[in-house]
């Protein structure tokens, strides 16, 4: 089975300012898809972005983005101008092409200070 | 607007009874899964099916069961409750040509 780790169990980050955090996996498949998942205190996982192994290009969502380094199988996620609504659980999981489960990291939580 | 829906929010029950957990999703998705997350392993998968008639086990299925009859629901029966069950229990689904997973908003269940 794949794993997924997110090697850090919790960061904080000053309003405004920008954090990374990271995610590595392990497969041996070359078609697979990447996501980060945000969840709140409200427990309502959220998407907050999603990479195809296949592309190159770094996914972008508005302040989101991430470094995906396909040979290192690493993901960061990358949080510019950090807002008080980022402050969250954030699961970094994988996908394969072929077999539609999904495997999670075992979470990061972010603390944003005002 | 299609969704996903997980009942009860909140259960409180007791060693050795049987407990179901209901799922139901109007995305009309094929591939259903269960996942159960607690403090410092992130979402472990317990049971998934592929359609209708289809279930398979995931990697912490043991003392749990699952049964799909129609391609609306999957509920997750604990078959004898357990205190180590106690957790947050969350319901996903996905279909064939989206890549990524749509949840419940979780079952919390504490075993007394």
């Amino acid at each position: 089975a794949q794993t997924v780790t997110q090697s850090q169990p919790e960061m904080s980050v000053q309003e405004a300012e920008t954090v990374t955090l990271s995610c590595t996996y392990d497969t041996s498949e070359s078609d697979y898809y990447l996501f980060w998942y945000k969840q709140p205190p409200s427990r309502q996982m959220i998407l907050v972005i999603r990479q195809e192994a296949y592309k190159q290009q770094n996914a972008t969502e508005n302040r989101f983005s991430v470094n995906f380094q396909k040979a290192a199988k690493s993901f960061s996620l990358k949080i510019s101008d950090s807002q008080l609504g980022d402050a969250a659980m954030y699961f970094c999981a994988y996908r394969s092409a072929h077999f539609n489960k999904f495997y999670f990291g075992s979470g990061t939580k972010l603390n944003v200070k005002p | 607007d299609a969704e996903i829906t997980q009942s009860p929010r909140h259960k409180i029950t007791e060693t050795g009874r049987q407990v179901t957990l209901a799922c139901h999703q109007t995305w009309n998705h094929n591939n259903m899964f269960w996942y159960r997350q607690d403090l410092g392993h992130g979402l472990r998968l317990i049971h998934y099916s592929y359609g209708v008639q289809d279930t398979n086990k995931g990697e912490v299925s043991d003392g749990y069961s699952v049964s799909r009859s129609n391609t609306e629901d999957l509920p997750l029966t604990l078959e004898s409750a357990a205190s180590s069950q106690t957790s947050v229990y969350f319901c996903a689904s996905s279909g064939p040509g989206d890549t990524e997973a749509f949840f419940g908003q979780g079952t919390r269940l504490t075993v007394v």
